[in-house]
């Protein structure tokens, strides 16, 4: 069975710094892999996802993610936060065919000013 | 498009009493899925359906039922509620059936205690 871990339940930054939020998983199947973002008092809203091809994939405010197969890791980075990005964040992991989701436990980014 | 809505947003229920937790959605998405929310455990998937008439457990499906009569609805029922079930409980759907590879469009979650 699939299962993912997050390695950090939180990580404090000041504001303008870069932050790396780390993902690992476990599968010995090929995967599809996500980040969401939950803003407090709100759902999750995807912020990017890899499913196959280049190994770096991008989001539309700055995140970026790069999927390691050899390390079984899908580390979110940021090379500026802001304030703005303060919320926790979750990987997920889906077993190529499969269609269930797996979530780790989910890490909280506070930015600080 | 509203989305995927759920209602109600929060609920207090004794122990033993049963509830229905309503998800709808208007993307005429094949796949909907009911997660809880816990503390430190991330979302755990309780029940998902890949098309009207098809339900399958997730990882934490007892205590819980479903049933996907229509295409927009997915509703999830408790029937006997226990204190373990207070949590937040999110509706999620996806276009393209069983495979996930777009990702997830999440409702706004109901807050549930059972005291």
């Amino acid at each position: 069975a699939q299962s993912v871990t997050q390695l950090d339940s939180q990580v404090p930054v000041f504001e303008e710094a870069p932050v790396e939020l780390r993902c690992n998983y476990s599968s010995s199947v090929s995967v599809y892999l996500f980040w969401y973002v939950q803003y407090p008092n709100q759902g999750l809203q995807l912020l990017l996802k890899y499913l196959s091809g280049s190994t770096l994939v991008e989001s539309i405010n700055g995140f970026e993610a790069e999927f390691n197969k050899s390390q079984t890791s899908f580390h979110l980075r940021k090379p500026s936060v802001h304030i703005s990005d303060t919320a926790e964040y979750f990987c997920a992991v889906s077993e190529g065919a499969g269609n269930m989701l797996t979530f780790g436990g989910g890490t909280r980014l506070m930015v600080k000013p | 498009n509203a989305g995927v809505t759920q209602t109600p947003k929060f609920q207090v229920l004794k122990t033993g009493q049963s509830m229905t937790l309503q998800c709808a959605q208007d993307m005429n998405h094949e796949y909907m899925s009911w997660y809880r929310q816990d503390p430190g455990m991330g979302l755990r998937l309780i029940h998902y359906s890949v098309g009207a008439g098809i339900t399958d457990q997730g990882e934490v499906p007892n205590g819980y039922n479903v049933s996907r009569s229509t295409t927009e609805d997915f509703p999830l029922r408790l029937l006997s509620a226990a204190p373990s079930q207070t949590s937040v409980y999110f509706c999620a759907s996806s276009p393209g059936g069983g495979r996930l590879t777009q990702g997830q469009y999440f409702g706004p979650g109901t807050r549930l205690t059972v005291t």
